[in-house]
């Protein structure tokens, strides 16, 4: 069975640094690309970055450009995403997602890891 | 970066309702289209992808049509377990953005 499994969420102050990993299983992790989306309490999904499978290419949304690095770490089946420079507007519970070569689809999802920036 | 824009907001409807949902890119994206279905406190769940094809698993109530910068969503006949938020998301180009998420509530 094709699993995601996300953890690192948290409550983490304004400017400060948190990691989210993605536990992948089930499948060939360097098969396919991973991405990250995120929701904010009561708002919709926002795309947040993706890296191919080699690790080779990645690509960011304009507001965590900068700021959030994808990687991922084929030898444990892992994603992450380094998020640094925090603000409340990056209050939310991050998925991670596989995406199907060619169709671009992501399925499946993790259940979700919330993080949420405050003093 | 690319727009999609979404609509309606939010749509109640019966069971047995046909319901039409719309996403429109700001500019063309061929058929890189997907529609994704999201229940409340879960995951979203994938639909269709490349604007017209049913993912494996998938109620054929379901379908999508569309190509360029016009797309719909629509279920032929809605049931109870398909009251949920619908969003479309473009893949054509980076960043991949979402529409904005089309709530269907029971009328």
């Amino acid at each position: 069975e094709v699993q995601l499994l996300e953890s690192g969420g948290g409550l983490v102050q304004p400017g400060g640094s948190l990691r989210l990993s993605c536990a992948a299983s089930g499948f060939i992790f360097s098969s396919h690309a991973m991405n990250w989306v995120r929701q904010s309490p009561g708002k919709g999904l926002e795309w947040v970055s993706v890296i191919s499978g080699s690790g080779g290419s990645t690509y960011y949304a304009d507001s965590v450009k900068g700021r959030f690095t994808i990687s991922r770490d084929s030898s444990k089946n892992t994603l992450y995403l380094q998020m640094n420079s925090l603000t409340a507007e990056d209050t939310a519970v991050y998925y991670c997602a596989r995406e199907y070569s060619g169709s671009s689809l992501l399925d499946p999802w993790g259940q979700g890891t919330l993080v949420t920036v405050s003093s | 970066d690319i727009q999609m824009t979404q609509s309606p907001f939010s749509l109640s409807a019966s069971v047995g309702d046909r319901v039409t949902i719309t996403c429109r890119a700001s500019q063309d994206i061929r058929n890189d289209l997907g529609w994704y279905q999201q229940k409340p406190g879960k995951a979203p769940k994938r639909l269709i992808y490349a604007a017209s094809s049913l993912q494996s698993g998938v109620p054929s109530r379901f379908s999508g049509s569309g190509s360029g910068t016009e797309f719909t969503l629509t279920i032929s006949s809605l049931q109870p377990e398909d009251f949920a938020t619908y969003y479309c998301l473009q893949h054509n180009s980076y960043p991949r953005t979402f529409g904005q998420g089309t709530k269907v509530e029971i009328k």
